[in-house]
């Protein structure tokens, strides 16, 4: 069935350094790349989302770039802060069905 | 605002009990979704519903049941209650069609003893 990766599982960084998460996803049909975070004891909330028309979008200090020949899309944090420390989820859904496939998660660390 | 609502935040159920986990979202959204949520593994699909009295079956359906009787409201339906049911359970709608941002819900930290 269709599925997605995501990877690391645990990424801790530096206050002020770059994180990166990477997700590959398999169902060719998926056109919609929502990213979400959870930070502890609270509901996942939309952060940025992608649509397959485009390569990258950004929103301050926070990008997402797609690549769909390869079926792989990023999050890109700069200049980290401790409040990114949170739960982060990748998903891949299409516009034409009901289902979002979410990645396992990436538990981000920031250290002050 | 989107609001989703559920019933409880925290749920302790004994083994075998029937067990009833209640969502309302107030946005009149066409879908309406539950996942459970467990380390290491996201956030798993049990049942969506895309329209009253719609339900469809998601990844791990097994041992669930869900009913949408009214458009507002999902509920997500533990038919006997077993341990490896303890989880947190979140209740998610959307617009309807997928490509759309889900909304969730605070969760329900369900513990089965």
């Amino acid at each position: 069935g269709e599925n997605v990766e995501q990877h690391p599982s645990t990424l801790s960084v530096q206050e002020g350094d770059s994180a990166v998460i990477k997700c590959t996803y398999s169902d060719s049909a998926s056109n919609y790349f929502p990213w979400y975070k959870q930070e502890l004891g609270k509901r996942p909330q939309l952060i940025i989302d992608i649509r397959s028309n485009v390569g990258e979008k950004k929103d301050q200090r926070i990008a997402v770039t797609l690549n769909k020949t390869a079926k792989h899309f990023s999050l890109h944090i700069t200049e980290t802060q401790p409040e990114d420390s949170a739960v982060y989820f990748c998903a891949a859904s299409n516009t034409g069905g009901f289902k979002t496939i979410f990645g396992a998660g990436t538990r981000l660390f920031v250290k002050a | 605002d989107v609001k989703v609502t559920q019933s409880s935040r925290y749920l302790v159920k004994r083994t075998g009990e029937k067990v009833f986990l209640e969502c309302v979202q107030d946005m009149d959204h066409e879908n309406m979704f539950w996942y459970r949520q467990d380390p290491g593994l996201g956030l798993r699909l049990i049942y969506f519903s895309y329209d009253v009295k719609m339900k469809e079956k998601g990844d791990i359906p097994e041992g669930y049941s869900v009913s949408r009787e009214k458009k507002e409201r999902f509920s997500l339906i533990l038919e006997s209650a077993s341990t490896n049911q303890t989880s947190m359970y979140l209740c998610a709608s959307s617009w309807v069609r997928g490509g759309t941002e889900a909304f969730f819900g605070q969760g329900t930290r369900l513990t089965v003893v």
